[in-house]
């Protein structure tokens, strides 16, 4: 696609509630990224997958969060057991080099709401 | 974890001047970029410059790298209301091949008309 597009928008889900983020990638995009933005605050980094292979996952901040990308494309970002500080704007993005090699295109973020 | 930390974390001028945003980080680095953040948006990539650059220029951005210093300093010349965003300097780090940006808190600029 023209660019990255990340579903849903936004999510409100009771603590303890399992949640999937979803994140499409510009086609052809090797890199893709999943970061953690509290309001006012800068991306944090959660982990990074090139083609279906995730080299760093050492953001996740905890063994609730799990991401995948099994087909090298799209990714899911899982977070199990919801908590109220989960609540953040979730950013993914792809790049269509290595690292930080080259520019990131970011999608618009989920915005997650635990209540 | 936060690599990077921009100074000042908030700025107002007026249109017509002149922002000047600066960036310090910690390690030895490939790559530094920076990026800008539209309230309630996802990030948009400004510019890249590599760690043996030293000046870049894009339209009105310039910017410079010291990697002696471990800073960097992003300027916008003859700001204009559209340019009020959050600003992100973000790095990467040397001799690991392909890690990912760790990005700064921001500085948040205001240009009023």
């Amino acid at each position: 696609g023209a660019g990255v597009s990340q579903s849903p928008r936004y999510k409100v889900a009771k603590r303890g509630q399992d949640v999937a983020l979803r994140c499409d990638p510009i086609s052809g995009h090797v890199s893709l990224f999943w970061y953690q933005q509290a309001l006012g605050q800068g991306p944090e980094f959660l982990t990074y997958f090139q083609n279906e292979a995730q080299l760093d996952k050492s953001g996740l901040p905890s063994d609730r969060f799990f991401a995948e990308r099994p087909e090298g494309s799209v990714s899911t970002l899982k977070i199990q057991r919801t908590q109220q500080e989960d609540s953040a704007v979730y950013l993914c993005a792809s790049s269509g080099g290595r690292g930080g090699n080259y520019g990131y295109t970011f999608g618009s973020g989920t915005r997650l709401t635990v209540v | 974890s936060q690599q990077g930390e921009e100074d000042p974390q908030a700025l107002s001028i007026q249109e017509g001047e002149n922002a000047t945003m600066n960036c310090s980080y910690k390690t030895s680095i490939n790559n530094l970029q920076w990026y800008r953040q539209n309230s309630g948006r996802g990030l948009v990539h400004l510019i890249l410059i590599r760690s043996n650059e030293r000046e870049k220029h894009s339209g009105r951005l310039r910017v410079t790298l010291d990697t002696s210093k471990k800073s960097s300093s992003l300027l916008i010349t003859a700001s204009r209301a559209a340019d009020t965003a959050s600003y992100f300097c973000a790095t990467d780090e040397a001799n690991q091949a392909g890690t990912a940006l760790i990005f700064g808190k921001g500085t948040t600029l205001s240009v009023s008309s």
